[in-house]
């Protein structure tokens, strides 16, 4: 049961340049959304979030943006820089408190 | 700055053993949760914990599993008989405030590995 989907599984970025992840769901009861990143052998950190009231969230270098007719979500970074190499994690919450993460995309910026 | 610590970092068990992974929520949260990432696959939902009693479970949160905060400070998740398809990383988190619409803050996990 897919209900939050990161279809890309990776993406290369130059330094400086724009990182667009992109997240689908299928719920139109999701409320609230996430992106988290993560490093190996770490625990998912949050980044920035966006209630499904809203269309843009931005929070420094990062924005994510919410399409709820499309049912789509993404995050973009710029400035990229090398340090932003991570997998990154959508994640989705309806109404009850249960969480839906996507699988994950996994960014390399390159020097 | 305040974060979420789980022990051990590692665990290796025999099937049908029983495991306890132990969780240390940051201090002023009252929701606590558990995810598992089986290797490779998305990070999933297990269980949230909120006033001592669970609030939501996901399917694969079975008769197997169970959740307890048994003192001020620890949040644990209990394997009763563990299986194969149990190994995975499983990740504490915790978050405050109404309704758990805060973020959720991880810890560093858990690996566990069922021999």
């Amino acid at each position: 049961d897919q209900q939050v989907k990161q279809n890309s599984p990776s993406l290369s970025v130059q330094e400086g340049r724009i990182s667009i992840l992109n997240c689908d769901y299928t719920n139109s009861m999701f409320d609230y959304f996430l992106w988290y990143k993560k490093y190996p052998a770490e625990g998912p950190t949050f980044l920035i979030s966006i209630s499904s009231i809203k269309d843009k969230n931005e929070d420094g270098r990062f924005t994510v943006f919410l399409n709820k007719s499309a049912k789509h979500l993404s995050l973009h970074i710029v400035p990229s820089q090398p340090g932003d190499s991570a997998v990154y994690f959508c994640a989705a919450r309806k109404a009850g408190n249960q969480f839906y993460f996507g699988t994950g995309t996994s960014l390399t910026v390159i020097p | 700055e305040p974060e979420v610590t789980q022990t051990p970092s590692h665990q290796v068990t025999q099937m049908g053993q029983e495991v306890i992974l132990r969780c240390v929520p940051i201090s002023n949260h009252l929701y606590f949760y558990w995810y598992r990432q089986i290797l490779g696959q998305k990070v999933e939902f297990l269980v949230s914990f909120y006033n001592n009693e669970i609030s939501e479970k996901s399917e694969i949160f079975d008769d197997q599993f169970s959740v307890e905060r048994p003192d001020g400070s620890n949040f644990t998740l209990k394997i009763r008989s563990t299986k194969l398809e149990d190994s995975a990383m499983y990740f504490c988190a915790s978050s405050s405030g109404l309704r758990g619409r805060e973020t959720q803050y991880f810890g560093p996990g858990t690996r566990l590995l069922v021999l």
